[in-house]
């Protein structure tokens, strides 16, 4: 139950694209495609951005979009806004009820 | 509206015990699978434990199985974790988090701190 590899940090000047990826193995992203991403905010709770690989609930900007390529997936947060600056976490399911979070990248709006 | 509240927690000596309790509201809690994830000071996510809507399905990750109990009550609409023989790497924020489907952890509580220090 290794924990996902995700870049320490991330940056970007406002209105510009960054990716920030994940890295697993084939028992846990690549395997599955069980791929969630939380936004978490110095202090508070993580929230839902991403599921399903690509998915968004309702009420996130179609801004943040996800994806997945092999044992990698990667969220792209489009057109950088000030309030996008946080903490981003992924997470995959890694069968047997098991569920694996990465180490988190914090996100600097430059 | 959804909330998830999560009450207990402080601080602990090493090998003590404590309960965490979640309680649910503005959602259907017996319908979800609930979990608890938590978060070392300056760290990432862990999950910690997971049970299904009915509470006969339990699952924990490799640290804490035998010392850690995750129990609801549907009726009273909360969450527990049940902790023993606390290290002081248990050290972390807890928060309880639901699951309604895709693997996915969707609402989260506030999360409560427990230290474990002597």
């Amino acid at each position: 139950q290794s924990a996902l590899t995700q870049p320490p940090s991330a940056s970007g000047s406002p209105g510009q694209s960054v990716a920030i990826s994940c890295t697993g193995t084939t028992s846990d992203v690549g395997g599955y495609n069980s791929v969630s991403w939380y936004q978490q905010y110095p202090g508070k709770a993580p929230k839902l951005i991403i599921y399903e690989v690509s998915k968004r609930p309702s009420g996130v900007p179609d801004r943040f979009s996800g994806s997945k390529s092999g044992n990698t997936a990667s969220l792209t947060v489009s057109g950088l806004r000030a309030e996008d600056e946080a903490n981003y976490y992924c997470c995959s399911y890694a069968g047997t009820n098991n569920w694996v979070f990465g180490g988190g990248t914090k996100l600097t709006v430059l | 509206e959804v909330q998830l509240v999560e009450f207990g927690g402080g601080l602990v000596q090493p090998g003590g015990s404590l309960r965490l309790s979640c309680a649910a509201s503005g959602f259907t809690f017996s319908n979800y699978w609930m979990n608890w994830v938590r978060q070392a000071p300056g760290k990432g996510l862990e999950w910690v434990a997971h049970i299904n809507q009915g509470g006969s399905e339990k699952y924990y990750v490799d640290s804490v199985k035998g010392r850690f109990t995750i129990s609801r009550d549907n009726a009273e609409n909360s969450l527990y974790l049940h902790m023993n023989s606390l290290r002081a790497e248990d050290t972390a924020v807890y928060y309880c988090a639901g699951s309604w489907g895709s693997h996915v952890f969707d609402p989260w509580g506030q999360g409560r701190i427990v230290t474990v220090s002597s």
